[in-house]
């Protein structure tokens, strides 16, 4: 069975504090791990898929890097509108569905 | 360019009270889902659908049952609500022609009391 597991649960930064999030899975075969922002009240947004060891992938103040057993989003000189829940979810070889972590919540003071 | 649509947006049951949450897609995707999110729990699927015609059960499916009424559509219903279905519902969906991305909905939020 699929196991996503994010960390921290919750991250509090400073504007401008540059910081990392972790997610940790297991999966028999990876297909693909995908990063989604959710905003309170809202739907998660896709925001990166990575779907082999190396790959990174970048998005405004946002990068997105994949290891055999884990993905980091990295956070770079955050502003306050970065502030969401951002869940990690991976999809397993010869599937489609998603299986999410619970999150992370980050919040950024101005 | 609406996506996702999901109705109602907010809905107050009493438990052993019926009602359908309604879901369609512009996007011509073949593959919709179902998801509960709940505090520290994280997005857990109820019921997929790969594809017109098709329904097979997710994660947590008791208390459920799903009809994928077209393409574009797929309803959610709870036959007789309990206070642990109270949580935050979305639809989402996927194909393969866009890498498998699952895109969502709004939510609806449901409330058994």
């Amino acid at each position: 069975e699929d196991q996503v597991t994010q960390s921290p649960e919750a991250l509090r930064l400073q504007e401008g504090e540059s910081s990392s999030l972790n997610c940790s899975y297991t999966v028999s075969g990876l297909r693909g791990l995908f990063w989604y922002r959710q905003d309170p009240g809202k739907g998660p947004e896709f925001l990166f898929t990575l779907y082999s060891a190396g790959e990174e992938k970048e998005k405004e103040r946002l990068k997105a890097t994949l290891t055999k057993k884990e993905s980091f989003l990295h956070i770079t000189a955050p502003k306050p509108e970065d502030s969401a829940t951002y869940l990690c979810a991976v999809q397993e070889t010869n599937d489609y569905k998603l299986s999410f972590g619970a999150g992370t919540t980050v919040t950024v003071r101005a | 360019n609406a996506g996702v649509t999901q109705t109602p947006k907010f809905q107050v049951l009493k438990t052993g009270q019926s009602m359908t949450l309604q879901c369609a897609q512009d996007m011509n995707h073949n593959s919709m889902y179902w998801y509960r999110q709940d505090p520290g729990m994280g997005l857990r699927l109820i019921y997929y659908s790969a594809s017109e015609g098709t329904t097979d059960k997710g994660e947590v499916p008791n208390g459920y049952n799903v009809s994928r009424l077209n393409k574009r559509e797929f309803s959610l219903r709870l036959e007789s609500a309990a206070p642990s279905q109270t949580s935050v519902y979305f639809c989402a969906s996927s194909t393969a022609s866009s890498g498998n991305t699952i895109y969502f909905g709004e939510g609806s939020w449901l409330t058994v009391v």
